[in-house]
């Protein structure tokens, strides 16, 4: 079955660090990949997406590239801040008969301190 | 945007009572709606998948008798944890995916957390 590994938190960095936060996926298809962020007290959003292999996904300064020869998608941020202090999800969907239907990965909880 | 509310936010409830979880789609009509369960730390399972009109569709090993989902018009899905015990506490999502097809963004709701005594 589908599977998304993330790398475990908390993470905790200071403002203006570089983000690094790991995701590989077991899928037997092709999947779409995805990063969701979930502020406190709120819903999941869609942060960016890749749709094929060599795709990047960016939004916000964030970046992820869809890397099928190693099976990851992990999300990057040059220069974080401490709004982006959140629970970051990776996501992948497997295919059109699937749906809309999404397998996550574990969450990984950011603090970014002043 | 897309705006998913999802009522209540969180809940107490005492075991062998029943518990409805309501999650609207303000903006926009959604034809599907996904209901997720989320232990600590660990990721959202979805447990099923409901369209408009018919009857849901359910995940391996989740109890259809005991997660009743209901979605009977465009813009609510209802989930009923019927007869709930302190194992049922857990955070429960729902998302949903407007008319436009497989490749629709999913909207989430903010969840609702629910502790069974």
């Amino acid at each position: 079955g589908n599977s998304v590994t993330q790398m475990e938190g908390p993470v905790t960095l200071s403002e203006e660090a570089f983000l690094t936060i790991n995701c590989t996926y077991t899928a037997t298809g092709y999947p779409s990949l995805f990063w969701y962020v979930q502020y406190p007290g709120e819903g999941l959003q869609l942060l960016l997406k890749a749709t094929k292999a060599d795709d990047k996904g960016s939004n916000k300064g964030f970046e992820a590239t869809y890397r099928k020869e190693t099976t990851s998608f992990h999300l990057e941020k040059g220069s974080v801040q401490v709004s982006d202090s959140a629970v970051y999800f990776c996501a992948l969907r497997e295919s059109e008969t699937s749906g809309s239907r999404l397998t996550f990965g574990e969450g990984t909880q950011l603090t970014v301190n002043p | 945007g897309a705006v998913v509310s999802q009522h209540p936010s969180w809940v107490i409830c005492k075991s062998g009572t029943s518990v409805k979880i309501e999650c609207r789609s303000l903006d926009f009509q959604a034809t599907t709606m996904f209901w997720y369960r989320q232990f600590p730390k660990q990721s959202l399972m979805l447990m099923a998948t409901s369209n408009e009109g018919s009857k849901a569709t359910y995940e391996q090993g989740v109890e259809k008798d005991k997660f009743l989902i209901n979605h009977a018009s465009l813009t609510l899905s209802t989930l009923t944890v019927t007869s709930a015990h302190p194992e049922d506490s857990s955070f429960y999502i729902c998302s949903a995916r407007g008319t436009g097809g497989y490749n629709s963004p999913l909207h989430f709701g903010n969840g609702t957390r629910l502790t069974v005594t």
